[in-house]
């Protein structure tokens, strides 16, 4: 069974460049996480979708971003226009809704450097 | 605000040896799980281990065990047998549930950066 997979892996934009991040979660987890590392600073929750749906965004940190996962399986993450702030490594995760264990399963990342 | 501290930024161990990464968290929910991620060096991040806040008992896996101290809110982890293939970014990271039992979100520290050498 194949991973969660992310891409691309690597991303190098000037500022105030459009970036968009792909991820595609195991088959069959309607729960999709987006994750972010800036340098030296905590992994930090973004968004969590529900299939399609939005559950929380709370994590989103401005109106640069925005994710989508139109029906249900792929999900991508814009960021318009990018500022230098937002380099660091975008996750996603992926879970099943019923899961007795709540695992998350995480992709390899893309990791956007904004010059 | 929920967070999570690991205060040993980096670690380092011998081979066979023993180590323990702490880990404490403070979060307002009574309902959540806990868990240990690794990250090897390019690579994803994986589980380690997890363990249920209303269970007292430790989780153990293989080598891999924690301390769970819920009201002290501690939850480390135990390395026994250290082996090359343990040297990775380890990320301690409790787990709230919302109403009705569903997922939340991780809640991340900084991580561990251990080294096991031979």
């Amino acid at each position: 069974e194949a991973g969660v997979t992310q891409f691309p892996s690597h991303s190098v934009i000037e500022k105030g460049q459009t970036v968009t991040l792909r991820c595609d979660p195991i088959s069959g987890h309607d729960n999709l996480y987006w994750y972010r590392r800036v340098m030296g600073k905590e992994i930090k929750f973004l968004l969590h979708f529900v299939k399609e749906s939005k559950q929380d965004e709370s994590g989103m940190p401005n109106n640069r971003f925005l994710a989508e996962r139109t029906g249900g399986t792929y999900s991508t993450l814009k960021v318009q226009p990018a500022e230098l702030e937002d380099s660091g490594v975008y996750f996603c995760a992926s879970s099943p809704v019923e899961q007795t264990y709540n695992e998350q399963f995480f992709g390899p990342g893309t990791r956007l450097t904004v010059l | 605000a929920q967070t999570v501290t690991q205060s040993q930024p980096e670690m380092s161990v011998q081979e066979a040896e023993t180590v323990t990464l702490s880990c404490t968290y403070d979060t307002s929910e009574n309902n959540y799980y806990l868990f240990w991620y690794k990250q090897p060096p390019s690579r994803q991040m994986i589980l380690v281990i997890r363990q249920e806040a209303y269970k007292q008992q430790n989780a153990t896996e293989n080598r891999f065990s924690v301390n769970f101290q819920k009201a002290a809110k501690s939850f480390s982890l135990k390395i026994s047998d250290s082996q090359l293939g343990d040297t990775a970014m380890y990320f301690c990271a409790p787990l709230p549930l919302n109403y009705g039992g569903s997922q939340g979100n991780l809640i991340f520290g900084k991580g561990t950066k251990l080294s096991v050498k031979p």
